[in-house]
């Protein structure tokens, strides 16, 4: 059973908007969640990640929302840039033992120049 | 920066080998994982390991087994090699500390004929 939900598949964005990927758990228990970046043939890339105490967290570009009443989160990128194409992944950890994420199946996102 | 080293970026083999994916990583952490990635299905845990000599099972343990003998090293070993094991490998590591993100190698894209 999935508990980390990415229901967009793919998302196409022109360069200079606002790209919006959103995620949705099921798991009350997590309290810790990140976002992924990942380029074909390369690993997952870190990218930036939020505590369930907070509900914005931002970095440059990239700002993470936590909607913990609805169990939803989403990245926003300002502006978007072609280089910023991959495909992008949350993740979700209850923050016990060794961490361990739940991973989404991923959004791939696609900005045009 | 964190570095997690995968030994192959891609490998070949036969149905009904044994399969060794090396994975180092230099920043003393306590935590590995592996992972395999597949379309549509995000990333998968297969096992983790808090520890040395320490292992446990992750989502899909089946048809795979671990060994954490130093601190820096983990291997996924395949114990004989099925078709419906060609997947990409991740290996990841990340602190003891909670809430900390999992770092990354760059994969290994196992193909089983």
């Amino acid at each position: 059973d999935q508990q980390v939900k990415q229901n967009s598949p793919s998302l196409s964005v022109q360069e200079g908007r606002i790209s919006i990927l959103n995620c949705d758990y099921t798991n009350s228990m997590f309290d810790y969640f990140l976002w992924y970046k990942k380029y074909p043939a390369e690993g997952p890339t870190f990218l930036i990640s939020i505590s369930s105490i907070k509900d914005k967290n931002e970095d440059g570009r990239f700002t993470v929302f936590l909607n913990k009443s609805a169990k939803h989160l989403s990245l926003h990128i300002v502006p978007s840039q072609p280089g910023d194409s991959a495909v992008y992944f949350c993740a979700a950890s209850a923050g016990a033992g060794a961490n361990n994420l739940f991973f989404g199946t991923g959004t791939r996102l696609t900005v045009i120049p | 920066d964190v570095k997690v080293t995968q030994s192959s970026r891609y490998l070949v083999k036969r149905t009904g080998e044994k399969v060794f994916l090396e994975c180092v990583q230099d920043m003393d952490h306590e935590n590995m994982f592996w992972y395999r990635q597949d379309p549509g299905l995000g990333l998968r845990l297969i096992y983790f390991s808090y520890d040395v000599k320490m292992k446990e099972k992750g989502d899909i343990p089946e048809g795979y087994s671990v060994s954490r003998e130093k601190k820096e090293r983990f291997s996924l070993i395949l114990e004989s090699a099925s078709t419906n094991q060609t997947s990409m490998y991740l290996c990841a590591s990340s602190s003891g500390t909670k809430n900390q993100p999992q770092h990354f190698g760059d994969g290994t894209r196992l193909s089983i004929l």
